[in-house]
């Protein structure tokens, strides 16, 4: 199995650009997310699913969106880039096991994709 | 306010010690539980160990033990005999949320842990 596969690894973009970064997981995980990495504050959560179709937001959502039409695929788009959005971007799934949640099932990680926008 | 606060930047410790690395927690919620992960310098998040707020017992995983004090609301991670490759970035995270719902994962600063020969 992939586990939770991110592209692409690096991207730099010019302020005002759109893009997508894009997550897939073999996993048959219901739960998908989108975390941001900055220096300082740990990992904040940007946009998760709970299952195709169902989306929310997390702590830092604005200037981001996302859908989720598969169970597979979890993408995150930038519709206008801006250089506070500079930062390591983490999608991760988990586990959660239908009607019966897995409450100790650990997030897996995607490797990250590193975004500069200048 | 933080829900999850490591108060420890960077740590430096000799290899073969044992090490802390300290998490504390805020929730209301009687059902959480608690995650600790490890980035290495090459970027990737590992999964080291769990905790449960009902688990009667404190977890460990191999070298990995979790020392946790509910009514104080922490979730310390201990590292036996330290070495040369446990240097990396520690998270502590918290899972929060009905066990039928969304359960969001809340991720703490990090601590940067360096292992001295």
């Amino acid at each position: 199995n992939a586990g939770v596969t991110q592209t692409p690894k690096f991207q730099v973009l010019k302020t005002g650009q759109s893009m997508t970064l894009q997550c897939a997981q073999d996993m048959n995980h219901e739960y998908m997310s989108w975390y941001r990495q900055d220096p300082g504050m740990g990992l904040r959560l940007i946009h998760y699913s709970v299952g195709a179709g169902i989306t929310d937001q997390g702590e830092v959502p604005n200037g981001y969106n996302v859908s989720r039409s598969t169970t597979e695929d979890f993408p995150l788009r930038l519709l206008s880039a801006a250089p506070s959005q500079t930062s390591v971007y983490f999608c991760a799934s988990r586990e959660t096991g239908g009607k019966r949640a897995r409450h100790n099932s650990p997030l897996h990680f995607g490797n990250g994709t590193r975004l500069t926008v200048t | 306010a933080q829900k999850i606060t490591q108060t420890q930047p960077g740590m430096f410790v000799q290899e073969k010690e044992a090490v802390t690395l300290d998490c504390t927690y805020d929730t209301s919620d009687p059902s959480y539980g608690l995650f600790w992960y490890k980035q290495p310098s090459s970027g990737e998040m590992i999964f080291l160990i769990y905790q449960g707020s009902y688990d009667q017992q404190n977890a460990t995983e191999g070298r990995y033990s979790l020392n946790f004090q509910k009514a104080r609301k922490s979730a310390n991670l201990v590292i036996s005999a330290s070495q040369l490759g446990d240097s990396a970035m520690y998270f502590c995270a918290m899972r929060e949320g009905p066990i039928q719902g969304a359960q969001k994962l809340v991720f703490g600063q990090g601590t940067r842990l360096t292992i001295n020969p």
